[in-house]
């Protein structure tokens, strides 16, 4: 099983900053399989990030994703109020589609 | 678009089944295949496993073998989730979600809260 561990736990930022959001894997990941997803209180997740580094549709474009092998990243380039929630990584290329434990980003 | 709708919220008592509704619509059901992702009370995501809708075949994570059943009806485009021999800790949010290798977990459902209590 791949395990994933997302740093840090929670990142404390405000509005107009640039958060940078780290996955890093147990072993490599293909990153075609590597996502990312946005959660808010109360609702589902949304994917953001597919294959590593494309936004999903509709994603605006201050959400970036990179990486390669065992170290991934999600960067919010500029925080908007809307921004502030729990972002998860998953590895959806073997089975079981693991997910890291979360990076919650709060209003500083 | 692509939208999936759960069943509603769940009751149960240690011991007994819950079987969990996600209607699809807006897209080619068995083109995808259907996952299912539970998440405890103020916990992570969990992965449970999936459905490929097209010709049923299953793949579960290995905690859930033997407790859990993923079926699919392509006339109704419906994809179930059976549980059993639940306990307290099994209380959770439940969700469907449409997989696609290409591009992972897109849409979600609205997630159905299954409780375990006697």
């Amino acid at each position: 099983e791949i395990v994933l561990t997302q740093s840090p736990g929670t990142l404390s930022l405000s509005p107009g900053e640039r958060a940078t959001l780290a996955c890093r894997a147990s072993q490599s990941v293909d990153s075609t399989y590597l996502g990312w997803y946005q959660q808010k209180p109360g609702q589902a997740p949304r994917l953001l990030i597919y294959g590593a580094s494309n936004r999903a549709t509709g994603i605006p474009d201050r959400f970036s994703g990179s990486g390669s092998g065992t170290d991934f990243t999600l960067t919010i380039s500029r925080l908007e109020s809307e921004d502030f929630a729990v972002y998860y990584c998953q590895q959806y290329g073997d089975s079981p589609y693991t997910f890291g434990q979360g990076t919650k980003v709060e209003i500083k | 678009q692509a939208q999936l709708v759960q069943s509603g919220a769940e009751v149960k008592k240690p011991g007994a089944s819950v079987k969990v509704s996600c209607e699809a619509s807006g897209y080619t059901f068995t083109n995808y295949g259907v996952s299912w992702v539970r998440q405890a009370p103020g916990q992570g995501l969990e992965w449970m496993g999936w459905i490929n809708a097209y010709n049923g075949h299953t793949d579960y994570a290995q905690k859930f073998q033997g407790r859990v059943t993923m079926t699919r009806d392509k006339d109704t485009r419906t994809a179930y989730m059976e549980l059993r021999s639940l306990r307290s800790g099994d209380t959770a949010v439940y969700y469907c979600a449409r997989y696609s290798p290409g591009w992972g977990f897109d849409p979600w459902g609205q997630g159905t809260l299954v409780t375990v209590s006697s």
